[in-house]
């Protein structure tokens, strides 16, 4: 069945590091697939998706290129800040209109 | 703000208890989705419904079901209520035009069971 694989956190980095969070998937077909960020207390929220093979979401400075030979949709950031502090969430949406989630990131940035 | 409206907020009751959450979709969207989030846990797949009807099934137990109303609200209810289903249950909506739709999270429901 379809499924995401994320890497284990939590992942603590400094003010202004660069930020590499993996996600990789399986699926039949070809997904859309998507970042959810998660804040402390809150609910999700759509960071950024991409629906096709080389597509590059982008929003807020958090990139991700979908890559349909590696099957892989790594979410990057260039200089991360301690507001960026969350549970990051990959997550593909299959023919079936069913979203399946990784099992988050927790970022923690100190300043 | 999603536009996606859960209530209640938060809920604390006993082992053996039944309850009800309640999930009021963004206007114009069709599909409801309810995800289960344990401590230390991803999001756990439950249901999804689409305009009323049941579209798609996961991890969810017996002793839960759920439902989505001519308005499109939905219900989850769980009963013969365990410790171990102290969780954060989240409701999400999606207008699911094409594949590129995303789904909408409300702020979720904390359930505590003692």
């Amino acid at each position: 069945g379809n499924s995401v694989t994320q890497m284990e956190g939590p992942v603590t980095l400094s003010e202004e590091a660069f930020l590499t969070i993996n996600c990789t998937y399986t699926a039949t077909g070809y997904p859309s697939l998507f970042w959810y960020v998660q804040y402390p207390g809150e609910g999700l929220q759509l960071l950024l998706k991409a629906t096709k093979a080389d597509d590059k979401g982008s929003n807020k400075g958090f990139e991700a290129t979908y890559r349909k030979e590696t099957t892989s949709f790594h979410l990057e950031k260039g200089s991360v800040q301690v507001s960026d502090s969350a549970v990051y969430f990959c997550a593909l949406l299959s023919g079936t209109y069913k979203y399946i989630f990784g099992t988050g990131t927790r970022l923690k940035v100190l300043a | 703000d999603s536009g996606v409206t859960q209530t209640p907020k938060h809920l604390i009751t006993a082992t053996g208890q039944r309850v009800t959450l309640r999930c009021s979709p963004r206007s114009g969207d069709l599909s409801v989705y309810w995800y289960q989030q344990s401590l230390d846990q991803g999001l756990q797949f439950l249901i999804q419904y689409y305009n009323g009807e049941e579209r798609a099934k996961g991890n969810i137990l017996e002793r839960f079901s759920a439902q989505q109303f001519p308005d499109l609200h939905s219900e989850l209810n769980l009963s013969s209520l365990e410790l171990g289903d102290s969780a954060l249950y989240f409701c999400a909506s999606s207008v699911h035009r094409d594949r590129a739709s995303e789904a909408f999270f409300g702020q979720g429901t904390r359930l505590t069971v003692v």
